[in-house]
C-alpha cells in the first residue's frame, strides 16, 4: 500500500523560515516531488528529490532522506504570497503516476 | 512557457448525464493523466496515458469513466453516467518522459470544476 502523511495546516511570520514534513510509505519508491497549489487552482511543481540529501531552488529547498521514508520542504523569507497548500507526492517504482498526500496548508501572517 | 489547457472550466450537469472534460497536454509530452480534487480533499489519481493506451488506471477510474486522444493534441475524460459523488475538481496533467533529470514533473492544467446536480 502507499501511505504519504503531512500535517494538516501550520502558521508562519512573514520573513521567517517555516519546515513542513511529508513521511511516507510506498511499496516502490522512484522519486519524492513538492507541489505548491493555491485555492482553487492547478498545483504548480516546485522540486524533486530521488537521491538523499538537500536540492536547493532560490527560497526554497527539499530535503530526502530515503531510509527514513522522509522529507522536508524549507521556505525561507516568507512572503504573504506563500500562503497555500504544499503537497508532497511520491513516484511509484515501475510507473510515471504521482501519489500525493493530504498537503499542508500554510497560512503566513504579517 | 508551454501549458496544459482544459476547458470548460465549469461544467453543471444533471445527475446521470453523460460529460466531456477536455484537455490539451503540452505538446512535446508522452505521458498524460487526469486527476481529481474533492473539495478538501487531496489529489486522487484516476488514470494515465502513453502510446495511445491507458498505462495505469486507480479504483475510482471504473467503467463509467473513459479516456480518449482523438487527434494529436486533445485527450479527454468521459463520465458516461454522473453522480453526484463525481463532483469535484478535474485535473489533466502531462509529462516528458519518466526518469528525466529533473524528475519529469507533471504540468496541471488549470481544472474542470464539474457539479453534479
Amino acid at each position: 500500500g502507499q501511505n504519504i502523511d503531512q500535517p494538516t495546516e501550520m502558521t508562519a511570520t512573514e520573513g521567517a523560515i517555516v519546515q513542513i514534513n511529508c513521511t511516507y510509505q510506498t511499496s516502490g519508491f522512484n522519486g519524492l516531488f513538492w507541489y505548491q497549489q493555491h485555492a482553487g487552482e492547478a498545483p504548480t511543481f516546485l522540486s524533486y528529490n530521488v537521491l538523499d540529501g538537500l536540492e536547493e531552488k532560490g527560497r526554497f529547498s527539499s530535503f530526502l532522506s530515503r531510509s527514513k521514508g522522509y522529507s522536508y520542504l524549507l521556505l525561507k523569507e516568507l512572503q504573504m504570497k506563500d500562503s497555500a497548500s504544499y503537497l508532497c507526492a511520491v513516484r511509484d517504482l515501475g510507473g510515471d503516476k504521482l501519489i500525493f498526500g493530504t498537503g499542508t496548508r500554510l497560512q503566513v501572517f504579517p | 512557457e508551454p501549458e496544459v489547457t482544459q476547458t470548460p472550466s465549469h461544467q453543471v450537469t444533471q445527475m446521470g448525464q453523460e460529460v466531456i472534460l477536455r484537455c490539451v497536454p503540452i505538446s512535446n509530452h508522452l505521458y498524460f493523466y487526469w486527476y481529481r480534487q474533492i473539495l478538501g480533499q487531496k489529489v486522487e489519481f484516476l488514470v494515465s496515458f502513453y502510446n495511445n493506451e491507458i498505462s495505469e488506471k486507480s479504483e475510482i477510474f471504473d467503467d463509467q469513466f473513459s479516456v480518449e486522444r482523438p487527434d494529436g493534441s486533445n485527450f479527454t475524460l468521459k463520465i458516461r453516467s454522473t453522480k453526484l459523488e463525481d463532483s469535484a475538481m478535474y485535473f489533466c496533467a502531462s509529462s516528458e518522459v519518466t526518469g528525466g533529470g529533473d524528475g519529469s514533473p507533471l504540468h496541471f492544467g488549470n481544472g474542470t470544476r464539474l457539479t453534479v446536480t
